[in-house]
């Protein structure tokens, strides 16, 4: 079975600019969440979708946008990209948030650099 | 809010030394707890896992006791090997069950 997949992995962007990452989940898993990993942050989590609809979203600001879609794949966007946007974004497959966070498969991660 | 807390890096170590990388945890109710290892370019691996007191979670030689009374969660390992090289995080699940909060990671240099 194909774990979760991450396109692209590298990007590199430049201040003002949007950008969108997609995350396919493991072949019938249901739930995507997506973690943003910085060197002074840390891995933080920024939402989570399940069947089409975010089910849980973290503090960040309404640039960070996603959606789900009908195949699970998710996407998410990042628009007005400031230098502080420069990150490792993971992303975590789970064929059900009800069976718990050790069910949750990562991601290689898209690790995106704003200039 | 729940909060996780892990010891700086790097930590640097010969092969076959013990290891121990601490972790403590804040939070309300009782969350379980985990170690996640990341390997140099790719995603977190789920390492162990402990969801109630007392809990030990193990896997592939690593070990950590879940101990309310401390509110720690070490990690450690009695003989470490090259391969062991990699980013350590401690994480919690967050009060709804639903997401995990991580602590800032430990980056582990074993040398042969």
């Amino acid at each position: 079975k194909a774990g979760v997949t991450q396109t692209p992995r590298y990007l590199i962007k430049t201040r003002g600019q949007q950008v969108t990452l997609s995350c396919s989940p493991i072949s019938g898993h249901r739930s995507v969440s997506w973690y943003q990993q910085t060197p002074g942050q840390g891995l933080q989590f920024l939402f989570e979708y399940f069947s089409e609809t975010q089910r849980n979203k973290g503090n960040f600001p309404g640039r960070f946008s996603g959606r789900q879609f009908s195949n699970s794949r998710s996407e998410m966007n990042v628009s007005t990209l400031e230098l502080g946007d420069s990150a490792l974004y993971l992303c975590a497959s789970s064929s059900d948030p009800g069976q718990g966070l050790e069910t949750q498969y990562f991601g290689p991660g898209t690790r995106l650099l704003v200039l | 809010g729940n909060s996780v807390t892990q010891m700086e890096g790097p930590v640097t170590l010969s092969e076959e030394a013990f290891l121990t990388i601490n972790c403590t945890y804040t939070a309300t109710g009782y969350p379980s707890l985990f170690w996640y290892v990341q390997y140099p370019g790719e995603g977190l691996q789920l390492l162990l896992k402990a969801t109630k007191a007392d809990d030990k979670g193990s896997n592939k030689g690593f070990e950590a006791t879940y101990r309310k009374e401390t509110t720690s969660f070490h990690l450690e390992k009695g003989s470490v090997q090259v391969s062991d090289s990699a980013v350590y995080f401690c994480a919690l699940s967050d009060p709804s069950g639903d997401k995990l909060i991580f602590g800032t990671g430990t980056r582990l240099q074993v040398f042969p």
